[in-house]
């Protein structure tokens, strides 16, 4: 299985402020998943980190919003701009494991845990 | 309109019993389903998984079953240990999503001593 790496673990931040995510793989991956989970509820994906590429956003989220770069197959980063109170989650960096037909088995960094003020 | 229901939010047992937690779905074109484990402060981590075409895979003391008639999968844990409170989700993949899950918004289980 991978070794994901997520930091901050937590933060606390004012509100029009932006936040920084970093999730470091300690081998190379395939894909790479930015989801959030909003208090009590379940995981949304936000985008899938393209190496290389602009991020495929899900419905509900762009790009303005969540900026996401990946420049190579171990790293990505996950901004969240401008933020509001509605923006308190917990963040979780996600990738898919280094066997093919893995049959979705995602494996997942610790979160990062937001508090907008 | 959630596709992947996890009706209790929490269940409590006592350790040593079995620990039966529910999961419904409403997608029939869903073909993979899997079950993830939360402790706090860390992320989902992968616990057992079922394809569409079983009704049952055992994995040491956890057992999933899929009722595809009814729509419903159930995560048997036996016997229940105090290591297993944690939250569980339970995740539902279309056929050919790409790692596209679905997720239910979790059960906490408490295992009493």
């Amino acid at each position: 299985s991978a070794v994901i790496s997520q930091k901050p673990s937590r933060d606390i931040c004012q509100r029009g402020t932006s936040l920084t995510i970093q999730c470091q793989v300690d081998s190379q991956v395939t894909m790479m998943f930015w989801y959030r989970q909003q208090p009590g509820q379940s995981l949304t994906l936000i985008a899938t980190a393209n190496q290389g590429s602009e991020a495929t956003y899900e419905s509900g989220f762009v790009i303005d919003k969540f900026p996401i770069s990946r420049p190579n197959l171990t790293f990505s980063t996950l901004t969240v701009s401008n933020m509001s109170p509605e923006d308190s989650s917990i963040y979780l960096c996600s990738v898919t494991g280094p066997e093919d037909g893995a049959n979705e088995k995602l494996f997942f960094g610790s979160g990062t845990q937001l508090s907008v003020l | 309109d959630q596709q992947v229901k996890q009706n209790s939010p929490s269940l409590s047992v006592q350790e040593g019993r079995i620990s039966i937690l529910n999961c419904d779905y409403t997608n029939s074109m869903f073909d993979y389903f899997l079950w993830y484990k939360k402790y706090p402060a860390e992320g989902p981590t992968f616990l057992i998984s079922i394809s569409s075409i079983k009704d049952k895979n055992e994995d040491g003391r956890f057992t999933v079953f899929l009722n595809k008639s009814a729509k419903h999968l159930s995560l048997h844990i036996v016997p229940s240990q105090p290591g297993d409170s944690a939250v569980y989700f339970c995740a539902a993949s279309p056929l050919g999503s790409n790692y596209q899950l679905i997720w239910g918004a979790g059960t906490k289980l408490i295992i009493k001593p």
